[in-house]
């Protein structure tokens, strides 16, 4: 089975600052996906980023980044230069490829970025 | 605009009644999906559907019923709502491919509240 575990129910940091928000997950399969996804107040799932398991090179969007460590099967997203709009709930979610093909998130964390 | 949509964004009903939510995708994917997120936003996947067929239907009460009269639309229907059936309820839609998924593409949910 396929598990997801986001270990900081909430985070809170100064605007302009980098924040990381931790995942780890465990499948024995070796061919998969690891995704964040924000959900702001308005409820919205929103895709921040998107890891191929098979690449060793970190996915980067803008002021998003992630640190993808496989062996030790962790999947950490690093927010720089932190805005107001980056409030929201945060889920780290793993795809597999084989076997359940299904979207398996973690418990959310809530960051709140003060100004 | 390309997206998923369903409605109604809010439902508010009592117990006992049946009700059902909409959902339709003008992406071209060919799987569509229904999760669960409950009061303590943690998402669950209920159903799968891929170009119609059934693939995933996880240990949801038999109250609830997908259909899906064709592959761009995934309805929901329930049965005799239950004060537990109360949560915000996602469609999803995503392109299958041999190597995995570019991710899901979330409707904008319908919060159900059952009193």
């Amino acid at each position: 089975a396929q598990t997801v575990t986001q270990s900081q129910p909430e985070m809170s940091v100064q605007e302009a600052e980098t924040v990381t928000l931790s995942c780890t997950y465990d499948t024995s399969e070796n061919n998969y996906y690891l995704f964040w996804y924000k959900q702001p107040p308005s409820r919205q799932m929103i895709l921040v980023i998107r890891q191929e398991a098979y690449k060793q090179q970190n996915a980067t969007e803008n002021r998003f980044s992630v640190n993808f460590q496989k062996a030790a099967k962790s999947f950490s997203l690093k927010i720089s230069d932190s805005q107001l709009g980056d409030t929201a709930m945060y889920f780290c979610a793993l795809y597999t490829i084989q076997g359940a093909q299904k979207l398996v998130f973690g418990q959310g964390t809530r960051l709140t970025i003060n100004p | 605009d390309t997206a998923v949509s369903q409605t109604p964004k809010y439902l508010v009903t009592q117990m006992g009644n049946d009700k059902s939510i909409k959902c339709e995708q003008n992406l071209g994917h060919d799987t569509m999906y229904w999760y669960k997120q409950d009061s303590k936003k943690f998402l669950k996947i209920m159903f799968s559907y891929n170009n119609k067929e059934l693939i995933i239907n996880e240990t949801v009460p038999n109250r609830f019923s997908p259909k899906s009269p064709d592959k761009a639309h995934l309805n929901l229907h329930i049965n005799s709502l239950e004060l537990g059936d109360s949560a915000v309820y996602f469609c999803a839609s995503s392109q299958i491919l041999r190597q995995g998924s570019y991710g899901y593409t979330f409707g904008s949910g319908t919060r159900l509240t059952v009193v």
